[in-house]
Order: C-alpha cells, then sequence, then structure tokens
C-alpha cells in the first residue's frame, strides 16, 4: 500500500501567516492527491484534488502544489476559522490518507 | 445539494455484525457519475478508507484488504441509500464512521477524491 507522510504533526502559527503542510508519498503518484481540512467534531471537508484543483466554495487563500511523490499545501493569510486537522489523501492506487496536520491559532 | 445521512446502532457486541445505512438526497445511488465509499476514523487507525459500491450498468465493488471478506457494501435503489455490513467485529473496528460520496467520471469509476460526507456515525465494540 501506499503510504503517505504528513509534516508537521502540529503547528501554530499566527493570523495572517503564511503556512505549509508537506505531503509525501512512498511511491509515486502523479497528480493524484486531495487535501481536507477535519474541524473538530464534523466530517473531513475537501479543499483541493488533483494536486492543485481548488473545490467550489473553497476561499482562495488555499492552495496545492506538487506531482510524483512531493506535495504541499498552503494557506496564504491565516484565518482563526481556519484552525483543525488537515489531511492528505491519495487515489492513484486505492485510497490511503495521511496522518493529519493539526493546525492551531497563536 | 447532497446530503448523506447516516444511521445504525453505535454500540456492537464483540463478533457481531455491524451494520450502518446510509440515505441518499440530492443524488442518486445509481448515478453513473458517484461512487458510495465506507470510511472509517480512528486515534489509533486515522482515516481508512473501507470499500464502495458504483453502477455503470452492474453493480461493482471494491473493498480494502484488511476487511475483505469480512465487509459486504450493498445499494438499495428502492430506497436510495448505501448500507455497510462488517461481520465479526472486534474493538480494533471501533471508530468513527462515515459515508462518503466520490466523485467518478462517467466513463470510469477509477479511484478519487472524497467530495461529500455524512456525519459520522460513532461506533463502539462491547458487551
Amino acid at each position: 500500500a501506499i503510504r503517505m507522510t504528513q509534516s508537521p504533526s502540529s503547528l501554530s502559527a499566527s493570523t495572517g501567516d503564511r503556512v505549509t503542510i508537506t505531503c509525501r508519498a512512498s511511491q509515486r503518484i502523479s497528480s493524484f492527491l486531495a487535501w481536507y481540512q477535519q474541524k473538530p467534531g464534523k466530517a473531513p471537508n475537501l479543499l483541493i484534488y488533483n494536486a492543485s484543483t481548488l473545490q467550489d466554495g473553497v476561499p482562495s487563500r488555499f492552495s496545492g502544489n506538487g506531482s510524483g511523490t512531493e506535495f504541499s499545501l498552503t494557506i496564504s493569510g491565516l484565518q482563526s476559522e481556519d484552525l483543525g486537522t488537515y489531511y492528505c489523501q491519495q487515489y492513484n492506487a486505492y485510497v490511503t490518507f495521511g496522518g493529519g496536520t493539526n493546525v492551531e491559532i497563536k | 445539494q447532497i446530503q448523506l445521512h447516516q444511521s445504525g446502532p453505535g454500540l456492537v457486541k464483540p463478533s457481531q455484525t455491524l451494520s450502518l445505512t446510509c440515505a441518499i438526497s440530492g443524488d442518486s445511488v445509481s448515478s453513473n457519475s458517484a461512487a458510495w465509499n465506507w470510511i472509517r476514523q480512528s486515534p489509533s487507525r486515522g482515516l481508512e478508507w473501507l470499500g464502495r459500491t458504483y453502477y455503470r450498468s452492474i453493480w461493482y465493488n471494491d473493498y480494502e484488504v484488511s476487511v475483505k471478506g469480512r465487509i459486504s457494501i450493498a445499494p438499495d435503489t428502492s430506497k436510495n441509500q448505501v448500507s455497510l455490513h462488517l461481520n465479526s467485529v472486534t474493538p480494533e473496528d471501533a471508530a468513527m464512521y462515515y459515508c462518503v460520496k466520490a466523485h467518478c467520471s462517467v466513463g470510469g469509476c477509477f479511484y478519487s477524491w472524497f467530495e461529500s460526507w455524512g456525519q459520522g456515525t460513532l461506533v463502539t465494540v462491547s458487551s
């Protein structure tokens, strides 16, 4: 199975900061990668698919980049409502998720 | 707007069968541009895809290897819903279970991203 490794596992940043989360695949997955945000007590919510395509309704401060084995999610101008846990997911071969990155607001 | 409403018991005894139902509104379980998945989440295992069903002239199923042989995901077209059955449960099966719609292209249903999620059902395995 393809393993997805996220870093960091947690971070704390101030509103307005630029935040980057990294996801590494154990083998090449082309651009078959999605990102989700999960707020406490809620189901995950799709942010980005195909590595860089923003889901309808998602604020433009979220962006995705990468292909092959290295991917990143960037929040440009962190807002207080962005707190939560972020997950990457590959769908090149079956489906696997990363372990998550918990984002806290200072 | 699609809504996925899950129902089913939150407590299952060890060795028994976990059964959950997902009622779909705003879409069709027989849609040729969707696949209907079950995903679970626990602190120890994280997010774990369990399997899916989808319709392309006939019904197809795919299951995660770790639960294959114990799992069944089935559509009910008369009620526009999809069910999950997981038998011989152990405490390791305790988790939040989600019903999830995945995008599929009309021509084929490769694995893809998950665009709509149910509210989740917290399942405890205990006697």
